[in-house]
């Protein structure tokens, strides 16, 4: 079965500090990875897209990257704000035209 | 990237009812997905909504129960038939972009049963 798992489930970091988020996935054989924010009672944010072939995307202080060998993705943000808290999710296209979420790191910046 | 409005934003129903939640994007889009995200859970994608055929749906989800319109490229509805309170969740419709892959979501419909 295709599962993908984030741990932890919530994390509170002080603003400022550099953070990474983690996603785990059980089939090495995707075809993209997707990360989204998503703040209380909204839709979803789309952060930042990695192809199977990609090993990382970086866009401002978010770098997300890739290794399908280990069935892991990383989002690291540097230099942590407030703003920056929401549910980040990690989704991934297992090939079949379809997203498989993550159950979401509730991230709180504490100011 | 796509620009997508969800109505209504919110809504309280009566168990028994039926709600129909709208999606309207900005420009003609292949795929539209509506999902569900109960509380405190992940997203679970209900059905793919495609144009000028009925929607596909996923396991556990019968058109019965969501019934989906698509009639045409920018325009699709989910209507929530026969409401109990386990359906109390978020409902949230999302496009694919042509061209790039990413998935984009409206704002949601945040329904509650009672």
């Amino acid at each position: 079965k295709q599962e993908v798992t984030q741990i932890p489930a919530a994390l509170s970091v002080p603003e400022g500090e550099n953070l990474v988020l983690n996603c785990s996935f059980t089939d090495s054989a995707i075809y993209n990875l997707q990360w989204f924010r998503q703040d209380p009672g909204k839709g979803l944010t789309s952060l930042l897209l990695i192809q199977s072939s990609q090993r990382e995307q970086t866009s401002g202080r978010l770098n997300a990257s890739l290794d399908k060998s280990s069935g892991r993705s990383t989002l690291y943000i540097a230099a942590s704000q407030p703003g920056d808290s929401a549910t980040y999710l990690c989704a991934v296209n297992f090939g079949n035209e379809k997203l498989t979420f993550g159950t979401g790191t509730r991230l709180t910046i504490i100011p | 990237s796509a620009v997508i409005s969800q109505k209504p934003s919110r809504d309280i129903c009566q168990r028994g009812t039926s709600l129909t939640i709208q999606c309207q994007v900005d420009s003609q889009v292949t795929m539209m997905f509506w999902y569900r995200q109960q509380p405190g859970q992940s997203l679970t994608l209900i059905a793919t909504a495609n144009q000028g055929s009925e929607a596909t749906y996923e396991s556990g989800f019968v058109i019965d129960k969501f019934p989906i319109s698509r009639p045409n490229l920018t325009f699709s509805t989910l209507t929530v038939s026969n409401m109990s309170p386990e359906d109390s969740s978020i409902y949230l419709c999302s496009v694919d972009s042509v061209g790039n892959e990413k998935l984009f979501f409206g704002s949601g419909t945040q329904l509650s049963v009672l």
